[in-house]
């Protein structure tokens, strides 16, 4: 099986800029998280999607948006970039089990670097 | 909010030696991932450990979910196993709550 992949692998934009980053979960998985890496933050959650739905999201701003399609591939999308939102930013795809926190398995991640 | 911390931050060893890292957290979890993060970045899951033991090759972890902490150990250690070690917790309203991770680096 292929494992969970994201594009793009880099990304430079500018302050004020939007960006949308795309996530395919592993063949089979229906549940799809993303999370934001900084060295300052660590590793935190951002939100998680299950069959299309939110199903869970964290602490981070409206700017920070995300959505599901049917194949169960997702998208992130963050309006309105600040200096601060530079980060990597790391999606996960888990077994098709349906609750929370199942084993993650990540994809390489996307580093965003705000100019 | 739930803290989960991992001791030591940073760890050297020299390639063969054997390490214990560990991860405390402050309430109840309804399960625990540890996780490897390698020099590019990647995100490898280790172990799927909300109690007991579980063993694979040279890892091992232990939760003792009662007593709130969880163990990773690393036996004969590689220079391959260099990178960040983190734990990671479901809290009670579903949201996985990572560690600041320890950095370990393996000397060849």
């Amino acid at each position: 099986k292929a494992g969970v992949t994201q594009t793009p692998r880099y990304l430079i934009k500018t302050r004020g800029q939007q960006v949308t980053l795309s996530c395919s979960p592993i063949s089979g998985h229906r549940s799809v998280s993303w999370y934001q890496q900084t060295p300052g933050q660590g590793l935190q959650f951002l939100f998680e999607y299950f069959s299309e739905t939110q199903r869970n999201k964290g602490n981070f701003p409206g700017r920070f948006s995300g959505r599901q399609f049917s194949n169960s591939r997702s998208e992130m999308n963050v309006s309105t970039l600040e200096l601060g939102d530079s980060a990597l930013y790391l999606c996960a795809s888990s077994p098709t089990q349906g609750y929370p926190g199942e084993k993650l398995f990540f994809g390489s991640g996307t580093q965003l670097s705000v100019l | 909010g739930i803290q989960v911390e991992q001791s030591p931050p940073d760890l050297i060893l020299q390639e063969g030696a054997n390490s214990t890292l560990r991860c405390n957290f402050s309430d109840s979890v309804n399960n625990l991932q540890w996780f490897h993060q390698n020099p590019w970045g990647q995100l490898i899951n280790l172990f799927y450990i909300p109690s007991g033991t579980k063993q694979n090759g040279r890892l091992s972890a232990t939760t003792v979910a009662t007593e709130r902490y969880s163990l990773l150990y690393i036996s004969s250690s590689q220079t391959t196993d260099s990178g960040v070690y983190f734990c990671a917790v479901l809290n009670r309203d579903d949201k996985i709550i990572f560690g600041k991770g320890t950095r370990l680096h393996i000397l060849p």
